[in-house]
């Protein structure tokens, strides 16, 4: 069965602190592994991705850190703010003829104290 | 409008009612999907239309029966449902080129509650 294990399911930073998310898989066949991000009353919106032929992957304060020998990737969150608090999902896909095929970790709900 | 917009926000409904949601894509995509989001849980794909052609349906209870009109338009019929239907419900649509990764983009959601 695809799976994609996310930890920890809840974390809680100080303002200005390092938020950490980690995801683990197991099917080699995912090749394509984005972070989505949802805040309350909203639904979840994509954030950053990376591909596994990069080891890191950098947007502003969000960064994707990806070990594919280890079949494991991760979102670091620089800086943290009281904004970034919101449940992070990990996800990671496959394509067919079609299209993609997305299968999503549990989430991470994320609270910035200020 | 831009985006996707699902209605209605919430629904509560008792277990011999039949109710639809509805799903409106404003971003000229071919693809739509709905996915259940329950606490502590995966995103759970349900269904898939392409083309308004369904071509994913994961083994979804017969209690839930999707409609998919045209390219921009999602429903979802609910009848008999259990109260382990109760969850968040997400419309989500993408532009399907081909054998590659999509960006899904979410509608809001309806909260479900089935008493």
């Amino acid at each position: 069965q695809q799976q994609v294990k996310q930890s920890p399911q809840s974390l809680i930073v100080q303002k200005g602190g390092i938020s950490i998310i980690n995801c683990a898989y197991e099917n080699t066949a995912f090749d394509y592994f984005p972070w989505y991000q949802q805040f309350p009353g909203k639904g979840p919106a994509l954030l950053i991705a990376i591909r596994p032929d990069v080891s890191e992957k950098k947007e502003g304060r969000f960064t994707i850190s990806f070990n594919k020998s280890a079949k494991q990737f991760s979102l670091h969150i620089m800086d943290s703010q009281p904004g970034d608090s919101a449940t992070y999902f990990c996800a990671a896909s496959t394509r067919d003829r079609g299209g993609s095929r997305l299968t999503f970790g549990e989430g991470t709900q994320l609270t910035v104290n200020p | 409008e831009t985006g996707v917009t699902q209605t209605p926000r919430h629904l509560v409904m008792g277990m011999t009612n039949k109710k639809s949601l509805k799903c409106e894509q404003h971003l000229g995509h071919n693809a739509m999907y709905w996915y259940k989001q329950s606490a502590k849980k995966p995103l759970e794909l349900m269904f898939v239309y392409n083309f308004k052609e369904q071509t994913e349906n994961n083994s979804v209870p017969s209690r839930f029966s999707p409609e998919c009109p045209n390219s921009s338009h999602l429903f979802l019929h609910l009848h008999t449902l259990q109260p382990e239907d109760s969850a968040l419900y997400l419309c989500a649509s993408s532009q399907r080129t081909g054998p590659y990764h999509e960006k899904l983009f979410f509608g809001s959601g309806t909260q479900l509650s089935v008493l």
